[in-house]
Order: C-alpha cells, then structure tokens, then sequence
C-alpha cells in the first residue's frame, strides 16, 4: 500500500493563481520530498523537509510538514502553464529509511 | 553528468517473450532503484541495491521478474515470460548514500506487451 497520498487528484487554475497540493501519510518518517513528473518524462525532485522542520522554501515552492497531523503540502505561487505536470510526495520507509514510497500524485493544469 | 540511463525507451513485445530493460545510474551512486508506474497502481517500488547488492525485492511482483545489478554502472530487469499486465512504464533511479538523499530519475522504459 502506499505511504502517501495526496490531495487533491487532480487541479486547474489559471496561470498567476497559486496551486496548493497535500500529501498524508501512515507511518513515522524521517523526512518528505515533493517530486514532479512532466508528462511522459521521469520525476524530478523538487524539495526534502525533514521531520524536525516545519517548513521549507525552494523559488516559488513552499512546502509544509505537520508531524502531528502526518501531513504536508506543497505550495507553488504564481503557477505558469510550463508548471502543468504531476506532483508526487515521497516518504522514507524502510528498516534504514533507503527507500521512497510515492503517493497517487496530483496532477496539476495551469492554463494561460 | 548524463543522469540515469535506460534502454529501451519503448518496447513493445507479444505475450510470451522476454523483456530486458537496461539502466546505467550515475556514476559514484551507492543506490539503483527500480520502480514501475502503472496507471491503476501509481509508482511501485519493486526492487533495491545497494552497492550491487539487492536489499528488499519484496515489490517484485512475481517469479517472472527477475533484476541482477553484475556491477556498479549497470543493472538489469528481466520479465519472463511477459505478459499483457507488464505493460507499464519502468523507471530506474540512483541516489548517494541511503535516508533523507533525493533520487535520481531515468526517462523510463515504455514496456507494452500485447
């Protein structure tokens, strides 16, 4: 079963609007990172929280991460259409935390 | 850096025949990772390496698969025989060192078996 799940499926907003993704989670992790994924392209990274931070910045990208509530969110601000893609969060799981689990992804529409 | 490496991009191979995907990861990572997408089941993570040797194959879906990584720049994943429900994208990734390290994508190998 995934680690993951974010929230919502799937999002369209207007280029300059901002676009605001979750992600929660089961189990204790040791950090969280977002991934995008262009279509028909590999996921890229975008950002890692670790669990004893609250929030992190990265460019127009603001991710949070509520430990308590095992969740987190991802914030893109002022979206242009090149930010249409998928959105994944990724958990560590695993005896050494080695491997990443993924969400069902959120796919996101900018139109212009 | 070229990044992650696979071959083929896409494939696409009749019910029966075996399947080999190809990875290069990037040079000096400890870690190859092997996934499969798939639109019904999202982001699968079927199997794991560390320094060549696999540590957690328990996302391999059945006997028909099989993965081997002979050295450090190189890893394979075999499906055989293939099947219509193997048709997926196969993705292959690297990262340095082990908990909390970004991972490294390939362009994924386009599998569809008809």
């Amino acid at each position: 079963s995934q680690q993951g799940e974010e929230d919502p499926q799937a999002l369209s907003i207007q280029e300059g609007e901002n676009a605001t993704m979750n992600c929660s989670y089961k189990t204790s992790i040791n950090n969280l990172q977002w991934y995008r994924q262009n279509s028909g392209r590999g996921l890229v990274h975008l950002i890692l929280i670790r669990s004893n931070e609250r929030e992190k910045h990265s460019g127009r990208l603001r991710v949070t991460l509520d430990t308590s509530k095992k969740s987190s969110s991802l914030l893109i601000t002022a979206s242009r259409a090149a930010d249409t893609a998928s959105y994944f969060c990724a958990t560590d799981a695993g005896e050494y935390g080695n491997k990443l689990v993924f969400g069902a992804g959120t796919i996101l529409r900018v139109k212009s | 850096d070229a990044g992650v490496i696979q071959s083929p991009r896409h494939e696409v191979t009749e019910m029966g025949q075996e399947v080999t995907l190809r990875c290069k990861p990037i040079s000096g990572h400890d870690y190859l990772f092997w996934y499969r997408q798939t639109m019904m089941r999202g982001l699968e993570l079927l199997i794991y390496f560390n320094n060549n040797v696999p540590i957690d194959d328990s996302g391999m879906p059945e006997d028909r698969f099989s993965a081997k990584m002979p050295n450090a720049s190189f890893s394979t994943l075999k499906i055989q025989p293939s099947e219509p429900r193997d048709s997926a994208v196969y993705f292959c990734a690297s990262s340095l060192y082990s908990s909390g390290n970004t991972i490294y994508f390939g362009e994924g190998s386009w599998l569809t078996v008809v």
